[in-house]
């Protein structure tokens, strides 16, 4: 049971545009939201997270945007750049459990061209 | 601050064997989880320690096995090796219920 999509599993952007990732979760007990950006053949790297009662948290290039009553998180990263190749993945928590898990979507692979 | 340090990095096993991967959590974090990862799908949740109390497992086969140790380090061991096992095995450390922070991973190839 995927509690928490990425129903993109491709993204292709231009240096210097805007790339926006999509996730969107089932479990209205989650409250506490993250995303990771992830290397071929590494661990994924902790990018910015946002809790449920905020609907925007910035960080740099990076903002993420919280719909609560739609389900729906996005990641904005403004400007785009060739670095920023890589899986995305959304993850959420609820932080009332004493079950302590992260649930991932399954990832989007942004690419950045020149 | 050291990071999540997993060891070995790499590894190759034959079939039937079993396999133990090893991990330390930053210093301070007593939550330690583990996630495989395969070609093609994301992050499967294997388990999850919290002060040695394995609080949530995945939905995976009783071949993987874990624990954590007093001082919140953790191993994860597979037995009977199978080829569908190979993976990238991925530990991540937090404080309670928050953000938490992978380690490097450790590459198994069965063969």
């Amino acid at each position: 049971d995927q509690q928490v999509k990425q129903n993109s599993p491709s993204l292709s952007v231009q240096e210097g545009r805007i790339s926006i990732l999509n996730c969107d979760y089932t479990n209205s007990m989650f409250d506490y939201f993250l995303w990771y950006k992830k290397y071929p053949a590494e661990g994924p790297t902790f990018l910015i997270s946002i809790s449920s009662i905020k609907d925007k948290n910035e960080d740099g290039r990076f903002t993420v945007f919280l719909n609560k009553s739609a389900k729906h998180l996005s990641l904005h990263i403004v400007p785009s750049q060739p670095g920023d190749s890589a899986v995305y993945f959304c993850a959420a928590i609820d932080r009332g459990s004493t079950l302590g898990r992260l649930y991932f979507g399954r990832g989007t692979q942004l690419t950045v061209w020149p | 601050k050291a990071g999540v340090t997993q060891t070995p990095r790499y590894l190759i096993k034959t079939r039937g064997q079993q396999v133990t991967l090893s991990c330390s959590p930053i210093s301070g974090h007593r939550s330690v989880s583990w996630y495989q990862q395969t070609p093609g799908q994301g992050l499967q949740f294997l388990f999850e320690y919290f002060s040695e109390t394995q609080r949530n497992k995945g939905n995976f086969p009783g071949r993987f096995s874990g624990r954590q140790f007093s001082n919140s380090r953790s191993e994860m061991n597979v037995s009977t090796l199978e080829l569908g096992d190979s993976a990238l095995y991925l530990c991540a450390s937090g404080r309670m219920n928050t953000e938490a922070f992978f380690g490097q991973g450790t590459r198994l190839t069965v063969v």
